[in-house]
């Protein structure tokens, strides 16, 4: 049963400090998006790479966060330094980008700032 | 105005009952269509793709109305397992493979 996976399930970090979140996309697909999820603002799109190469990252506060995928089986996701307001769901998801437009997400990383 | 729009709910329903959720989008130009279910404290995951025609599985039936710019969905004879946050997804024109998700309706099926 393929599935995208992430790490940590769960992180609570002191303000200041840098945080990195890893995703492994399903294997064979060539879409992965990083979305960041709160109670007020829903799910926010904040980077999208398309064959490892980032697309799209406007979503993304560019003075704290930085996404990469170093190789085609892993996408990461750093913030630093991490803020009390970066507490959120951070979600990742992977598409097969052939013609097909659905995603599938991962279970997510639940991200405390104190 | 928000490009994808829900009642956010939440819709009580008894067990058994049919109910229904709209949601609008504002770009005429959008190419794709989907219904997510989202459970408390997991991810979304994808319920069913919405076409021209409209389409059915099992319980859920989604219809698409393009000259009204909204988006439907039915569910009939509603267990309590139904109960979550549904989210109503569009993929814009020129949007690549990205997708703008709605707010998401909840619902809950009580006994």
């Amino acid at each position: 049963d393929a599935r995208v996976t992430q790490t940590p399930r769960h992180k609570v970090t002191e303000m200041g400090q840098e945080v990195t979140m890893r995703c492994q996309p399903i294997l064979g697909h060539n879409t992965v998006f990083w979305y960041r999820q709160t109670m007020m603002q829903g799910l926010e799109l904040l980077a999208y790479f398309r064959n490892r190469a980032p697309l799209d990252d406007s979503g993304m506060p560019k003075d704290r966060f930085s996404a990469e995928m170093p190789d085609a089986t892993l996408a990461t996701l750093k913030i630093q330094p991490s803020e009390p307001r970066d507490s959120a769901v951070y979600f990742c998801a992977s598409g097969s980008g052939t013609g097909s437009y659905e995603q599938y997400f991962g279970p997510g990383t639940r991200l405390t700032v104190t | 105005r928000k490009e994808v729009e829900q009642d956010p709910g939440p819709f009580n329903v008894p067990e058994g009952a049919t109910v229904a959720f709209n949601c609008t989008y504002s770009n005429s130009a959008s190419q794709s269509f989907f219904w997510y279910r989202q459970d408390c404290r997991k991810e979304p995951k994808l319920l069913m793709s919405v076409y021209s025609s409209g389409n059915e599985d099992g319980r859920f039936t989604a219809q698409l109305n393009r000259a009204s710019q909204y988006i439907s969905l039915l569910i009939r004879d509603s267990k309590l397992s139904d109960s979550a946050t549904y989210l109503c997804v569009v993929r814009g024109a020129n949007a690549g493979n990205m997708l703008t998700f709605g707010g998401g309706t909840r619902l809950m099926v009580k006994p």
